[in-house]
């Protein structure tokens, strides 16, 4: 079954703790990507990926990092978790390079800093 | 101007009526156009794409583009309970990245 999986689903930490929020994708796309949606901002993109060791900045990278040194995985990471990053995050992959461009979305991870 | 703007407030329509949601967006360079359906605390799924005028019709949705105004609908005919949900509208930038509008609630009542 094509998918795109995220880990873990929810997650409670507290602030200073690093953590990783792991994506993977098994349809081999390209593009991948990670959004948080927060009630009244709606979905905002943190970082996207082109391809393998091709990352950039969306709108709201501050405080976060990724890497993609494999095409189906592309790991968010937390290095320093603050309470402004609670929030319900999204893991996206899609071919690249087309007009019609479906971006499929993982499961959610709502996270929850302390 | 943001980005995307779409109506606010949630949106109330009777079962089997039709429901009416607008988008418009400020970046004129944006060529693809999506309708993404999202349940409470699932994740978004796309329901329409659109990328020339017109109208463009699936089912009982159907999406309408016009480039030179910014701006696109989504219509779902024969409203049903189970198209009560948030629906976002999505332009398609650069790097095949999107932007997304805030959402419009939709709720079919019975």
């Amino acid at each position: 079954e094509a998918q795109v999986t995220q880990n873990p689903r929810y997650l409670i930490t507290v602030t200073g703790k690093k953590l990783t929020v792991t994506c993977s994708q098994n349809m081999n796309h390209e593009y991948m990507s990670w959004y948080r949606q927060d009630p009244g901002l709606g979905l905002r993109q943190i970082y996207y990926s082109m391809n393998v060791e091709v990352t950039d900045k969306g709108d709201v990278p501050e405080g976060y990092k990724v890497s993609r040194k494999e095409k189906r995985n592309f790991p968010l990471i937390l290095e320093s978790p603050s309470p402004n990053q609670t929030s319900l995050y999204f893991c996206a992959s899609s071919n690249s390079g087309r007009i019609y461009n479906e971006q499929f979305f993982g499961p959610g991870t709502r996270l929850t800093v302390l | 101007q943001k980005e995307v703007e779409q109506n606010s407030g949630p949106l109330s329509v009777p079962e089997g009526a039709i429901a009416s949601l607008n988008c418009t967006y400020s970046d004129r360079g944006s060529q693809s156009f999506f309708w993404y359906r999202q349940y409470s605390g699932k994740s978004p799924e796309l329901i329409m794409s659109i990328y020339s005028n017109g109208d463009k019709e699936d089912g009982r949705f159907t999406a309408q583009l016009n480039k030179a105004s910014q701006y696109v609908s989504l219509l779902i005919r024969d409203s049903q309970p189970s198209d009560s949900a948030t629906y976002l509208c999505a332009p398609l930038r650069g790097n095949n990245r999107l932007a997304f509008g805030k959402g419009n609630q939709v709720v079919v009542i019975p």
